[in-house]
């Protein structure tokens, strides 16, 4: 079975710095990877997704994610950080032609000005 | 486009009372699903459908039945609502399977008293 794991409930940052949003997934074989984001109050958003090719994924909002098969990780990252950033985000896993995609818990990132 | 559309937007349910969430796509994608989001637990699947005519379950199903007699019409029906289904609700869609972007409306909070 395909699981999701989002090690972080809430990741706090700095307008300006860095960011690196981890998740961790388990499944037999590569799967599809997604990250979603949800401002408050709003549905959910693609950011990226990543299923074969280039490791590196670029995505909207100038988010981008690596895929890391050895270590079964597909972290998000920012390099700067802006206060409109502030949401939920989720990681996703599903294998080719899922049907039934498995979602993270969600990291709550809260951004200090 | 209008996207993903979903009413209402909140309501309250005494329990055992019965009603619809109304979800509606003007994209002609296939691929429709019913999810709900509850505090730290992410979003589970409740049901989904691969086409008018088609529907079938996700990891929560009980409590909820579906139908898709349009492609662009897919409503979840509460039966006889409890408190456990106190959620927030998200109906979303993609062309074909769950691998390929997922759209999602904007939600509806229910309360179930």
């Amino acid at each position: 079975a395909q699981s999701v794991t989002q090690p972080d409930i809430h990741i706090t940052v700095s307008e300006g710095a860095s960011l690196e949003l981890r998740c961790n997934y388990s499944y037999g074989a590569t799967p599809y990877l997604f990250w979603y984001v949800q401002s408050p109050g709003q549905g959910l958003q693609l950011l990226l997704k990543y299923f074969s090719g280039d490791t590196l994924v670029q995505g909207i909002k100038g988010f981008e994610a690596e895929f890391k098969r050895s270590q079964s990780s597909f972290n998000l990252r920012k390099p700067s950080v802006h206060w409109s950033d502030a949401a939920e985000y989720f990681c996703a896993v599903g294998p080719l032609g899922s049907y039934i995609p498995t979602f993270g818990r969600g990291t709550s990132l809260i951004v200090h000005p | 486009n209008a996207g993903v559309t979903q009413t209402p937007k909140f309501q309250v349910l005494k329990t055992g009372q019965s009603m619809t969430l109304q979800c509606a796509q003007d994209m002609n994608h296939e691929y429709m699903s019913w999810y709900r989001q509850d505090p730290g637990m992410g979003l589970r699947l409740i049901h989904y459908s691969v086409g008018a005519g088609i529907t079938d379950q996700g990891e929560v199903p009980n409590g909820y039945n579906v139908s898709r007699s349009t492609t662009e019409d897919f409503p979840l029906r509460l039966l006889s609502a409890a408190p456990s289904q106190t959620s927030v609700y998200f109906c979303a869609s993609s062309l074909q399977t769950a691998t390929d972007t997922q759209y999602f409306g904007p939600g509806t909070r229910l309360t179930v008293l």
